[in-house]
């Protein structure tokens, strides 16, 4: 158990319907990440945060957004949704300072039909 | 940019065989270099990591050297088990200002160990 946990664990949709995935970090990490994890596209980044700060980007589509809240815990909103945004979604969180050892949750499997 | 290239998969062993997995890096900066392990259905588990080169990162009998000079970081293990049957993930960071603490990973590796 990494210590970071994701909600839901499976969600089935409909294109172009709007969901929202969960992420709490460990206990102290300040930095999130999210993942999308395809089987075309591999593992690719998305987005960081980094105590409520938005801090890099990745190949997130516009129809993807994301935030942090003030406890630390973070939204992935996926809008218009495509067949092709079907994939598993990782969140993972670190620690500032140290070398980026980043600890990842189980992940959201979403499935847009 | 940041990229990673390991071998294709997948590999096939059997049990107490010698195990290498090749990773090679392409990176900007000074990279820390990481393995992660996806056992089936679940998620990403941190299983070594190297930040300076010529570090070697160990963990549960597997060992990676951070190489500079080849840029590598090659995944070994002396006798698999059934039991390390999984996706293994090379993946590199390389902190910069625009790209954050971001991971950069490689394709994975599917090894299958047989009894």
């Amino acid at each position: 158990d990494s210590g970071v946990t994701q909600t839901p664990k499976h969600l089935i949709t409909a294109t172009g319907q709007r969901v929202t995935l969960r992420c709490s970090p460990r206990s102290g990490d300040l930095s999130v990440y999210w993942y999308q994890q395809s089987l075309d596209q591999g593992l690719q980044f998305l987005i960081q945060y980094y105590n409520g700060e938005e801090r890099a980007k990745g190949n997130i589509l516009e129809r993807f957004s994301a935030q942090q809240f003030p406890d630390l815990h973070s939204e992935l909103n996926l809008s218009s949704l495509e067949l092709g945004d079907s994939a598993l979604y990782f969140c993972a969180s670190s620690v500032a300072g140290t070398n980026n050892e980043q600890f990842f949750g189980p992940g959201t499997r979403l499935t847009v039909l | 940019g940041n990229s990673v290239t390991q071998m294709e998969g997948p590999v096939t062993l059997s049990e107490e065989a010698f195990l290498t997995i090749n990773c090679t890096y392409t990176a900007t900066g000074y990279p820390s270099l990481f393995w992660y392990v996806q056992y089936p259905g679940e998620g990403l588990q941190l299983l070594l990591k190297a930040t300076k080169a010529d570090d070697k990162g160990s963990n549960k009998g597997f060992e990676a050297t951070y190489r500079k000079e080849t840029t590598s970081f090659h995944l070994e293990k002396g006798s698999v088990q059934v039991s390390d049957s999984a996706v293994y993930f090379c993946a590199l960071s390389d902190r910069g200002k625009s790209s954050g603490d971001k991971l950069t990973f490689g394709t994975g590796t599917r090894l299958a160990v047989r009894p």
